[in-house]
């Protein structure tokens, strides 16, 4: 059964730490990607990559960062320098880029400050 | 600056009648439009896209329509079910091959009365 598996499903972070979400896929896409979703708000886009080990930034990197040593995995590291994590973190996966077709989502990863 | 924009919040629906979700863009360079569903705690579900080279797109119960010269779409529903009672964001992809880049717009909530 393919898909996106995000873990864990709830991570709380204390105050200076770096915390890392994980996603994994196993659609064999090309791309993958990172939203946020904060309460009543749309997806903004943290991360993407198009290729192995290569990466670009979203709208909103700042405080985040990310690697792709792996076709199948893109982790996602919030670091202390992000000040307000608090969030509903999403991963998206698609084929590679001049193939117009939907990105698919994991189920996400709620991170709450202790 | 919101390049996608979902002017209504949410949106209250009897069972059986039509929901119609509406969605607006700025930028003239997208050219493919998605609907996304989502329920609370879990990533969004792929619903109906359509490209710019039509008008519209339906898919059993669901329609899209696209209306390039006011830069707007809309999904209708029809009928509504209770099931239906979720969270719907419009997005949107640009024709610069950078990939399937999306930006989303805010969301709108649909509640499906029985």
């Amino acid at each position: 059964d393919g898909g996106i598996t995000q873990s864990p499903k709830y991570l709380f972070r204390k105050e200076g730490q770096n915390v890392t979400l994980s996603c994994e896929q196993n659609l064999n896409h090309d791309a993958m990607y990172w939203y946020r979703q904060d309460p009543g708000q749309g997806l903004r886009l943290i991360y993407y990559s198009q290729i192995v080990n290569d990466f670009q930034k979203g709208d909103i990197a700042e405080g985040y960062s990310v690697s792709r040593e792996k076709k199948e995995s893109f982790p996602l590291t919030v670091t202390s320098a992000q000040k307000n994590p608090t969030a509903f973190y999403l991963c998206a996966s698609s084929r590679k880029a001049g193939v117009r077709q939907p990105q698919h989502f994991g189920d996400g990863t709620r991170l709450s400050i202790l | 600056d919101q390049q996608v924009k979902q002017n209504s919040p949410s949106l209250s629906v009897q069972e059986g009648r039509i929901s119609i979700l509406n969605c607006d863009y700025t930028n003239s360079m997208f050219d493919y439009f998605l609907w996304y569903k989502k329920y609370p705690a879990e990533g969004p579900t792929f619903l109906i896209s359509i490209s710019s080279i039509k008008d519209k797109n339906e898919d059993g119960r669901f329609t899209v329509f696209l209306n390039k010269s006011a830069k707007h779409l809309s999904l209708h529903i029809v009928p509504s079910q209770p099931g239906d009672s979720a969270v719907y964001f419009c997005a949107a992809s640009p024709n610069n091959n950078a990939g399937n880049m999306l930006t989303f717009g805010g969301g709108t909530r649909l509640m499906v009365k029985p």
